[in-house]
């Protein structure tokens, strides 16, 4: 079947560790996503890919890395500079805009991220 | 700057009664509106979207109206049922270069259905 698949679901890291997150879609989505949801503050983007090669920050990119070397894998690692990295994180993919199009944004599972 | 907002935290409603969602937004260079359902600990499922050229879309007991001159949409779930009970996240998306879009979310509303 295909979907977004997300690794590990549950993680525990000690402060000052970096960790990554990894995200594997076998959709053939060009676009990707991360998303980190909070308690009461819905989903922040934090890193976007629109091709191999290229990405961009999103709203709350500090403390964060992503690399977007092949179009399938998108990870992204919490760096020890990320103040609060304690959160579940999302990853997304869209397709091209062809029609039938819905603008459907297609989600992964998660990764529940604990510092301890 | 939230650019979606979801202005109530939490909504209860009688199994049976319609629920209506509401979202509001600033950005008037959204071009697709979305909603999604999301239990805790999962990834958020899509329910409906809509273009913003169109003012409703309707999926089953699931309809989507947007009023674009208030700067407003609002999903509408009839009947409700008790599987209904989860966090609605409002979302919109905008072109922000060619082929780039980027998608901004809502704080979400808690649904619960009541039996």
């Amino acid at each position: 079947d295909g979907g977004i698949t997300q690794s590990p679901k549950y993680l525990f890291r000690k402060e000052g560790q970096n960790v990554t997150l990894s995200c594997e879609q076998n959709l053939n989505h060009d676009a990707m996503y991360w998303y980190r949801q909070d308690p009461g503050q819905g989903l922040r983007l934090i890193y976007y890919s629109q091709i191999v090669n290229d990405f961009q920050k999103g709203d709350i990119a500090e403390g964060y890395s992503v690399s977007r070397e092949k179009k399938e894998s998108f990870p992204l690692t919490v760096t020890s500079a990320q103040k609060n990295p304690t959160a579940f994180y999302l990853c997304a993919s869209s397709i091209r805009r062809e029609p039938p199009y819905t603008g459907e944004l297609f989600f992964g599972e998660g990764s529940r991220l604990t510092v301890l | 700057d939230q650019q979606v907002k979801q202005n109530s935290p939490s909504l209860s409603v009688q199994e049976g009664r319609i629920s209506i969602l509401n979202c509001d937004y600033t950005n008037s260079m959204f071009d697709y509106f979305l909603w999604y359902k999301k239990y805790p600990a999962e990834g958020p499922t899509f329910l409906i979207s809509i273009s913003s050229i169109k003012d409703k879309n309707e999926d089953g007991r699931f309809t989507v109206f947007l009023n674009k001159s208030a700067k407003h949409l609002s999903l509408h779930i009839v009947p409700s049922q008790p599987g209904d009970s989860a966090v609605y996240f409002c979302a919109a998306s905008v072109t922000i270069g060619s082929g780039t879009y980027k998608y901004i979310f809502g704080t979400g509303t808690r649904l619960k259905v009541l039996a």
